[in-house]
């Protein structure tokens, strides 16, 4: 596709139920992100795929979320036991190479979690 | 990764050149820096990226001294479309992906 799309865009949900949040990365795109940002916060890195891998998943807040990404596509990301701290904006980003400190990030519009 | 620190927020004019600076202290040999652009309900968009000395590109310029230290992002004759909120950052992916988001600067330009 032309960018990096997002959905749901917005997702309502309570506390305690299991939600999934999908990222479609530039075709093409070998790395993919997932950051979250609260209202009025920065970014807070989640997870980075290379290919499929992820290499590095120390930066999920707990073992209720989890990621994954198939056939260097598209990518889920799962919240279990949704708690109300978990409210706020899921960005995905797609990436050429997720090898080179030149890569440029290219960001979707973001799904807004609300957890009541 | 080097943490970045940024001014909060920042106010001008249309029509005025803005220059908002970035410290990244421990920056390490190979890390660039690159500055992102969000508008309310929108992700990050790339601005520019660097390494050394100056870049220049059609939307701005980065000026990087020669300790890489710190780094200015300069926006030329501001406009109102250009209120948003500014993330300085480095990225490294030695060893997997670092990156460190700030709270990034929130430049609101008036008329």
């Amino acid at each position: 596709g032309a960018g990096v799309s997002q959905s749901p865009s917005n997702k309502v949900t309570e506390k305690g139920k299991d939600v999934e949040l999908r990222c479609d990365p530039i075709s093409g795109h070998t790395a993919l992100y997932w950051y979250r940002q609260r209202l009025g916060q920065g970014l807070e890195f989640l997870i980075y795929f290379q290919g499929n891998s992820a290499p590095d998943k120390s930066g999920l807040p707990s073992d209720r979320f989890s990621a994954e990404r198939t056939g260097e596509s598209v990518s889920t990301l799962t919240i279990q036991r949704t708690q109300q701290e978990d409210s706020a904006v899921y960005l995905c980003a797609s990436s050429s190479t997720g090898t080179s400190n030149t890569d440029t990030q290219y960001f979707g519009p973001g799904t807004r979690l609300t957890v009541l | 990764l080097a943490k970045t620190t940024q001014p909060i927020s920042m106010d001008s004019y249309e029509g005025q050149e803005v220059n908002i600076t970035c410290s990244h202290n421990n920056i390490a040999t190979n890390d660039y820096i690159t500055w992102y652009q969000q508008f309310p309900s929108q992700g990050p968009r790339f601005i520019i990226q660097g390494y050394k000395t100056k870049v220049t590109n059609e939307v701005a310029s980065l000026f990087i001294p020669a300790d890489r230290k710190s780094s200015t992002l300069s926006l030329p004759r501001v406009s109102l479309s250009d209120t948003a909120v500014y993330y300085c950052l480095v990225v490294r992916y030695t060893g997997g992906f670092k990156t460190i988001f700030g709270a990034g600067t929130r430049l609101f330009v008036k008329a």
